[in-house]
């Protein structure tokens, strides 16, 4: 199973580009790369996900690069409403393929004005 | 209008006794989840429904039972409740279909349950 290691905790300030790396050497050929973004007192909510190269969507890039044993998640142009923490996840798209979900520790980003 | 929600929100009760939380998607999912989320904000899966059978069971006590009446509903029951059950229970579902672009999941709000 994927293990996922991350920073525990990131500091920005409003305005600057912020990118999350993800460690996840033992990645196995058909897992994916997730990411989660959870407020206080509220469920994580899906940001993005990818196989390989670069995946952009309105919220956030994700690059991963061509041996996939990390990936880095690239918030623009933070705000405020941006501090949360940030979740790392490998895993198969569908149980039917095999494989697990496992959530790393989380970074917690905090963004200050 | 909510997609995923869950009852209650707060729980505290004493040890030794038997609760339950309940979740319900109206998005129309084939699979749902149950997830614990300690102090540490670790977040972990504990069971997984797909079409109400169940199809992930991690290594959880048996005090934990979940129930899940139609593909909609995925409720969990807890027996002899401990200290070490404190903790954020989150719901979530999505759509378990292997085809499917991206299988996000959708999380509900989230239970703290407090055990004195």
């Amino acid at each position: 199973l994927a293990k996922t290691t991350q920073p525990i905790s990131m500091d920005s300030y409003e305005g600057q580009e912020v990118n999350i790396t993800c460690s996840h050497n033992n990645i196995a050929t058909n897992d994916y790369i997730t990411w989660y973004q959870q407020f206080p007192s509220q469920g994580p909510r899906f940001i993005i996900q990818g196989y390989k190269t670069k995946v952009t969507n309105e919220v956030a890039s994700l690059f991963i690069p061509a041996d996939r044993k990390s990936s880095t998640l690239s918030l623009p142009r933070v705000s405020l409403s941006d501090t949360a923490v940030y979740y790392c996840l490998v895993g198969a798209k569908s149980y039917n393929q095999g494989g697990k979900l496992i959530f790393g520790q989380g970074t917690e980003l905090s963004v200050k004005p | 209008d909510t997609a995923v929600s869950q009852t209650p929100k707060y729980l505290v009760t004493q040890m030794g006794n038997d609760k339950s939380i309940k979740c319900e998607q109206n998005l129309g999912h084939d699979t749902m989840y149950w997830y614990k989320q300690d102090s540490k904000k670790f977040l972990k899966i504990m069971f997984s429904y797909n079409n109400k059978e169940l199809i992930i069971n991690e290594t959880v006590p048996n005090r934990f039972s979940p129930k899940s009446p139609d593909k909609a509903h995925l409720n969990l029951h807890i027996n002899s409740l401990e200290l070490g059950d404190s903790a954020v229970y989150f719901c979530a579902s999505s759509p378990l279909v292997w085809r499917e672009p991206d299988n996000e999941q959708f999380f509900g709000p989230g239970t703290r349950l407090t055990v004195l």
